[in-house]
């Protein structure tokens, strides 16, 4: 079935560092792709996504790219912030199915020093 | 525009009870989805409802239901609680076309403890 793999945390960087989280993904087709944040005691929020082959999603500083040929929705930011600490979540929806459910990766904890 | 809200935030509920959770979608969203965090099996999906109806199903037992009211409100109920029901829920909303690329956007989630 569907799935979705990340890079083990915890990540830990000082301010200003680059950041890359990778995400990769197995799939029939031409899934949709998110990047979605978890601050301490929240819920989730939409960081950015991509629908189709070749897209850039961004927002916030955060960009990743859809590559259909690695299978691949890698997360960066050029210069990250001591507030970028939150645990960061890939997810991918399928066209094949009934909906709009999200598979998640276990999700890759950031934490920003300054 | 207000976002999803969850209700209550908080849970503690003892083995074998039942609980109802209750989840309010964004004003015009009528596609709500519910998801399981813990910390072993992560984020996982539950079911989605739209227009009252069941649309999707995640492989959870059935002690696990939801609903989906006229005003898109919805509720799940878990019977026979377990020590393993203890997680983060959260609910998510959607403007409800069904398409893959619609966004779905979380409320803050009802955190249930089961002693």
């Amino acid at each position: 079935g569907d799935s979705v793999t990340q890079m083990e945390g915890p990540v830990t960087l000082s301010e200003e560092a680059f950041l890359t989280i990778n995400c990769t993904y197995t799939a029939t087709g031409y899934p949709s792709l998110f990047w979605y944040v978890q601050y301490p005691g929240e819920g989730l929020q939409l960081l950015l996504k991509a629908t189709k082959a070749d897209d850039k999603g961004s927002n916030k500083g955060f960009e990743a790219t859809y590559r259909k040929e690695t299978t691949s929705f890698h997360l960066e930011k050029g210069s990250v912030q001591v507030s970028d600490s939150a645990v960061y979540f890939c997810a991918l929806s399928s066209p094949n199915q009934a909906g709009t459910a999200l598979i998640f990766g276990k999700g890759t904890t950031l934490s920003v020093s300054s | 525009k207000a976002g999803v809200t969850q209700t209550p935030r908080y849970l503690i509920k003892t083995r074998g009870q039942q609980v109802t959770l209750s989840c309010s979608p964004i004003s015009g969203h009528r596609s709500v989805s519910w998801y399981q965090q813990t910390p072993g099996q992560g984020l996982q999906f539950l079911f989605e409802y739209f227009s009252e109806t069941q649309r999707n199903k995640g492989n959870f037992p059935g002690r696990f239901s939801g609903r989906q009211f006229s005003n898109s409100r919805s509720e799940m109920n878990v019977s026979t609680l377990e020590l393993g029901d203890s997680a983060l829920y959260l609910c998510a909303s959607s403007l409800g076309a069904g398409r893959h690329q619609e966004t779905q956007y979380f409320g803050p989630g009802t955190r249930l403890l089961v002693l």
